[in-house]
């Protein structure tokens, strides 16, 4: 069974850093590519990040861009989102989702499975 | 960057109606178009992607068609266990920007 669970959010200060983890289990980790979406509260969805599966591909929200840095430890099956210079504006539940690639290693870009998400909050 | 227009924002619709929900994209993008399930405090489920292609597991009762700006979601046939927000997702690969529409709330009516 797929299995993608998060931790590492909670309560921090304008400007502050956080680091979020996405476990995975149940699939070969080191051949799909691995995303970071996020919904603040009572809104919609928003994408953030993604890595192709060997992380040769990384891409960013212009929203994120500079301030967050997606990673990923196949060896430890594992996604990493650090978020830097943290605003109000980036409060919500992230979510960790799996992409299937093409055989060309290029993302499909649909998210096929999801984690539960973790609420990462910002405020003083 | 690639604007998605998803409608209507909410919907109430009685059990075994046809209920039709539309996507409409700035731009061509092709069939890089993906439609998802959220019902309240859960994680949103892949129902369609590509436009047109059932996920694996998904009741046939989901359905998606269109291409190039304008795409159309549909369940034929609307189920007490399908109340829930619905998106639409596109993707352009040359970089990837990846937009989700504004969501659809359907209810029971």
């Amino acid at each position: 069974e797929v299995q993608l669970v998060e931790s590492g959010g909670g309560l921090v200060k304008p400007g502050g850093s956080l680091r979020l983890s996405c476990a995975a289990s149940g699939f070969t980790f080191s051949s799909y590519s691995m995303n970071w979406v996020r919904q603040a509260p009572g809104k919609g969805l928003e994408w953030v990040s993604s890595i192709s599966s060997s992380s040769s591909y990384i891409y960013y929200a212009d929203s994120v861009k500079g301030r967050f840095t997606i990673s990923r430890d196949n060896a430890k099956n594992s996604l990493y989102l650090q978020m830097n210079s943290l605003r109000a504006e980036d409060t919500a539940v992230y979510y960790c989702a799996r992409s299937p690639e093409l055989p060309s290693g290029t993302p499909r870009y649909s998210f096929d499975y999801w984690g539960q998400g973790t609420l990462v909050t910002v405020s003083s | 960057d690639i604007q998605m227009t998803q409608s209507p924002s909410s919907l109430s619709a009685s059990v075994g109606d046809r209920v039709t929900i539309t996507c409409q994209a700035s731009q061509d993008i092709s069939n890089y178009l993906n439609w998802y399930q959220q019902k309240p405090g859960k994680a949103p489920k892949l129902l369609i992607y590509d436009a047109s292609n059932l996920e694996t597991g998904v009741p046939s009762r989901f359905s998606g068609s269109g291409s190039g700006t304008d795409f159309t979601f549909t369940i034929s046939s609307l189920q007490p266990e399908d109340i829930a927000t619905y998106y639409c997702q596109q993707y352009d690969n040359l970089p990837p920007r990846l937009t989700f529409g504004g969501g659809t709330k359907v209810e029971i009516k």
